[in-house]
C-alpha cells in the first residue's frame, strides 16, 4: 500500500479567495487522483491527474475552477479557485494500488465562509 | 452513466447483533471493492471482489459478488463498536474509474 500525506490537513478561507492543496505519496506512481466528498456524502471524482500530460476532468469539474498540477511522478496539487461556500468539502487525493484498489490521503477538510 | 446505488443509508444496530448492507450497479463491473470510513477519516480499502460468485472473509465480515456481476454485499456477523463507520461500495467498468455508492453509515451501540 502507499503512504500519502496531505496539506493543509484543514482551512478555513474567505469567498473569492483559492487554496493550493497538496498531496505527497511515498512511491512512484502513474495516475493520481482527486476526490471531493460533501459533509456526511459519497465520494465525487474531480480529475485524474498523470505526469506529463493535462488532468483529464470528470463532468461538472473544469479547470478554470480545479487546476491541478503534476510535476512529477509522488506529487501533485489541487487548486479551488475563486470559492464559494458550496466549495466547502473535504478534498482527498489518492493513487491506485497494484491490483486497482485505491489508496486515499487523509483530505484537506475546507472551510469557505 | 455507471450508477451504483447502496443501501440501507444508515443502520443502527445494538453490539452483537448482525449488518448487511446492499449495492447494485447498472452496469456489468469488472470488479467490485469494500472501503471503510471512520468518523472523521478517510477511506480505507478493505476488498476486491472480480469473480462471479465470489465470496471472501476477512474474519467476522463476509463479502459476496453476485452471479450477473451488478450486485455484491457486505456482512457483518456480531457486529462490535469497532465497526462503527461508513461502508461504501465502489463499482470499476474494465479500466475506468472507481464509481462509488453513498454508503452506509453503521451505528453501534454497547
Amino acid at each position: 500500500s502507499a503512504v500519502i500525506s496531505q496539506k493543509p490537513s484543514r482551512d478555513i478561507c474567505q469567498r473569492g479567495t483559492s487554496l493550493t492543496i497538496q498531496c505527497q505519496v511515498d512511491s512512484q506512481v502513474t495516475m493520481m487522483f482527486w476526490y471531493r466528498q460533501q459533509p456526511g456524502q459519497s465520494l465525487t471524482l474531480i480529475a485524474t491527474a498523470n505526469q506529463g500530460s493535462e488532468a483529464t476532468y470528470e463532468s461538472g469539474f473544469v479547470i478554470d475552477k480545479f487546476p491541478i498540477s503534476r510535476p512529477n511522478l509522488t506529487f501533485s496539487t489541487l487548486t479551488v479557485s475563486n470559492m464559494s461556500p458550496e466549495d466547502s468539502s473535504i478534498y482527498l487525493c489518492s493513487v491506485r494500488g497494484t491490483g486497482r484498489e485505491q489508496y486515499f490521503g487523509p483530505g484537506t477538510r475546507l472551510t469557505v465562509t | 452513466g455507471q450508477q451504483v446505488m447502496q443501501i440501507p443509508q444508515y443502520q443502527h444496530v445494538q453490539e452483537g447483533e448482525d449488518f448487511t448492507t446492499y449495492c447494485n450497479s447498472s452496469t456489468t463491473l469488472s470488479n467490485i471493492q469494500w472501503y471503510k470510513q471512520r468518523p472523521g477519516g478517510h477511506p480505507v480499502f478493505l476488498i476486491q471482489l472480480v469473480k462471479s460468485g465470489e465470496v471472501k472473509k476477512q474474519k467476522r465480515l463476509t463479502f459476496q459478488f453476485g452471479e450477473a456481476k451488478k450486485n455484491s454485499s457486505l456482512h457483518i456477523t456480531a457486529t462490535q463498536t469497532t465497526d462503527v463507520g461508513t461502508y461504501f461500495c465502489a463499482g470499476l467498468r474494465g479500466y475506468s474509474t472507481l464509481t462509488f455508492g453513498k454508503g452506509t453509515m453503521l451505528l453501534v451501540s454497547p
